[in-house]
């Protein structure tokens, strides 16, 4: 079964670009969870949907960063203007169903770079 | 303080020991408890999860959860090399019902 497809793998970009990260979650998972990991935060939650409904934006870090979930398979985190505090990787993840039981399953992350 | 706390190691363990990995949580209120493994350069991957009061084990992992103490730990017995890696303990229910909070991790080693 194919797990949470993430594109690109890795991005480097100079500053002031806009940058788009992609994301194709488990088929049939109805949550969707955009991630951040950085050696000094860890792992920051930063925005997740249910039913392609965007549930709770207040891991945003500033309006630079807005996420979309047109439909069922597909998801986007666009940074725009990027700068380099951004760099990080960036991870989606999906979980069958809204809940506290829920496991979530993540993807293999995108690697950003801004220069 | 942290949401959630486990002790950042290294944590450096002979090989066929038995490794033990601590987590606390502030949110008397959690519900569910969840341990993941991420190898350096790669994703957090699911590894156990426990709801209950008790210990769960599922071959060489256990998990052992007392919310009382709000408290949970992970017990990885005859420990290996490839079990080398940073483990995140996530918490989720509570104030923060659908969310995984996790924690910064605990770097793992086992030494031949």
């Amino acid at each position: 079964d194919a797990g949470v497809i993430q594109s690109p793998r890795h991005e480097v970009t100079e500053m002031g670009q806009e940058v788009t990260l992609r994301c194709k979650p488990i088929s049939g998972h109805n949550s969707l969870f955009w991630y951040r990991q950085t050696m000094m935060r860890g792992l920051e939650l930063l925005i997740y949907f249910n039913n392609n409904v965007p549930i709770d934006d207040s891991g945003m870090p500033e309006d630079r960063f807005s996420a979309k979930m047109p439909n069922a398979s597909f998801s986007t985190l666009k940074i725009q203007p990027s700068e380099p505090r951004d760099s990080a990787v960036y991870f989606c993840a999906s979980s069958p169903r809204w809940g506290r039981n829920q496991p979530q399953h993540f993807g293999d992350g995108t690697r950003l770079s801004i220069l | 303080q942290k949401e959630v706390e486990q002790n950042s190691g290294p944590l450096s363990v002979p090989e066929g020991a038995i490794a033990s990995l601590n987590c606390t949580y502030s949110d008397r209120g959690s519900q569910s408890f969840f341990w993941y493994r991420q190898y350096s350069g790669k994703s957090p991957e699911l590894i156990m999860f426990i709801y209950s009061n008790g210990d769960k084990e599922d071959g060489r992992f256990t998990a052992q959860l007392n919310k009382a103490s709000q408290y949970v730990s992970l017990l990885i017995r005859d420990s290996q090399p490839s079990d080398s890696a940073t483990y995140l303990c996530a918490v989720a229910g509570g104030t923060s019902y659908g969310k995984l909070t996790f924690g910064q991790g605990t770097i793992l080693t086992v030494h031949p």
